[in-house]
């Protein structure tokens, strides 16, 4: 799996737009970008996930680039209960396994999200 | 709520005493896993279980026994322990195969092991 890149730690204020950036430029062209949570002391939350076209469902937003080497998650209105650490992935398994792997997830540092009220 | 059950929440132990960390799930996944997370590091992955059978262990210590008796429930067992595996232990579950699978992890909350 391809290796991604995200910054330690980001600071956003409450009610605004979180853009949490991720560089993936090694990705290969079967590889999906995946996003989980983790707030702390629990376990990592699925947030979204995406292969080339952007992608919204009721947490996020993940725009990727047309080149795919880079990708945004956006909270777009960010609260208080949004502030953990957000990990971005990327896989070579597609999401139906037709090989029937059970391959884990890699996860890296993340970036800690801090909302300020 | 997950979906995926982790019993206790909060474990003491001591070096020499042996114990069992316990995951269910009842969503009809088949794969299972252990990740282990120290304080201020990534998570590891440490086991992986489909359709029961282990298909991964990443040079994870002896002391360390993961049991698998059915696609819902895996245990850790735990003996001999150092203090430095003083960690929070999470379990995940997931569906392989099909048309329409997210190849979404769905993690239970934790268990928080400290060994003395």
């Amino acid at each position: 799996d391809a290796k991604t890149t995200q910054p330690p730690s980001m600071d956003c204020a409450e009610g605004r737009a979180a853009n949490l950036p991720c560089n993936h430029s090694t990705i290969s062209g079967n590889e999906y970008v995946y996003w989980y949570r983790q707030i702390h002391s629990q376990g990592p939350q699925y947030i979204i996930h995406g292969l080339k076209n952007n992608e919204t469902n009721e947490m996020a937003s993940l725009i990727i680039t047309e080149d795919r080497k880079s990708s945004t998650l956006i909270l777009p209105h960010a609260t208080l209960r949004d502030t953990a650490v957000y990990y971005c992935i990327v896989r070579c398994t597609p999401p139906g396994d037709s090989g029937g792997g059970a391959d884990g997830l890699t996860f890296g540092k993340g970036t800690h999200l801090i909302i300020q009220p | 709520e997950t979906g995926v059950t982790q019993t206790p929440r909060h474990l003491v132990m001591g070096m020499t005493n042996k114990k069992s960390l316990k995951c269910e799930q009842h969503l009809g996944h088949n794969a299972m896993y252990w990740y282990k997370q120290s304080a201020k590091k990534p998570l590891e992955l440490m086991f992986v279980y489909n359709f029961k059978e282990q298909t991964e262990n990443n040079s994870v210590p002896s002391r360390f026994s993961p049991e698998c008796p059915n696609s819902s429930h895996l245990f850790l067992h735990l003996h001999t322990l150092q203090p430095e595996d003083s960690a929070l232990y999470l379990c995940a579950s997931r569906r392989t195969g099909g048309p329409t699978n997210t190849g979404e992890l769905f993690f239970g909350e934790g268990s928080r092991l400290t060994v003395l």
